[in-house]
């Protein structure tokens, strides 16, 4: 699977729209961009995924670059829960996930 | 719908004992899988299944086997503990047509000394 980078660690203050970047300057055209979250001692959860064009959940959204070769993650509305650690990876199927170390988000009251 | 469950939270074993960890789905999901995640990192793949009967190794298969009798469940068993298998394991499963979306279980934190 392709490589990613992510910042190590990201501060945004709640109720205030957090954009979290990936890199993935050698993605392949059949990888899917996913993203989980892994809040504190909890199992990772899913967030959204996406191959090329933008995606909207009730969570949150996904912007791809036009080249696939970054995407972002956008929450809108950053509340306490939502600090957690995210991950960005990519693959072809979504089920054998290869994660990093992710962004580490902080949530400023 | 429970989702994924794994049980015991917490678990300690002593060198070269065997353990099982348990993995129990009610979502009818096919696939299930097992990843641990040491301090600091991100998770590894262990094992997986995409349906009953049917396991394959991951990144970091050694030291564990896994079988898979029925869709509901995927059990973990070590078979001799060493202390480089301390770490926090969590099972994950989702439909084979739609496997962008994982669910994760809530670990089972394991400490071998």
């Amino acid at each position: 699977d392709a490589k990613t980078t992510q910042p190590n660690s990201m501060e945004s203050n709640e109720e205030e729209p957090v954009h979290l970047p990936c890199n993935h300057s050698t993605i392949s055209g059949t990888d899917y961009i996913h993203w989980y979250r892994q809040l504190p001692s909890q199992g990772p959860e899913y967030v959204i995924h996406g191959l090329t064009s933008n995606v909207n959940n009730r969570m949150a959204s996904l912007a791809i670059a036009e080249d696939r070769k970054s995407s972002t993650l956008i929450l809108h509305r950053a509340t306490l829960r939502d600090a957690a650690v995210y991950y960005c990876i990519l693959n072809r199927y979504g089920n054998k996930l290869v994660f990093g170390a992710g962004t580490i988000l902080r949530v400023k009251s | 719908n429970a989702g994924v469950t794994q049980t015991p939270k917490f678990q300690v074993l002593k060198t070269g004992q065997s353990m099982t960890l348990q993995c129990a789905q009610d979502m009818n999901h096919e696939y299930m899988s097992w990843y641990r995640q040491d301090p600091g990192m991100g998770l590894r793949l262990i094992h997986y299944s995409v349906g009953a009967g049917i396991t394959d190794q991951g990144e970091v298969p050694n030291g564990y086997n896994v079988s898979r009798s029925t869709t509901e469940d995927f059990p973990l068993r070590l078979l001799s503990a060493a202390p480089s298998q301390t770490s926090v394991y969590f099972c994950a499963s989702s439909l084979n047509r739609d496997p962008y979306e994982q669910y994760f279980g809530p670990g089972t934190r394991l400490t071998v000394t």
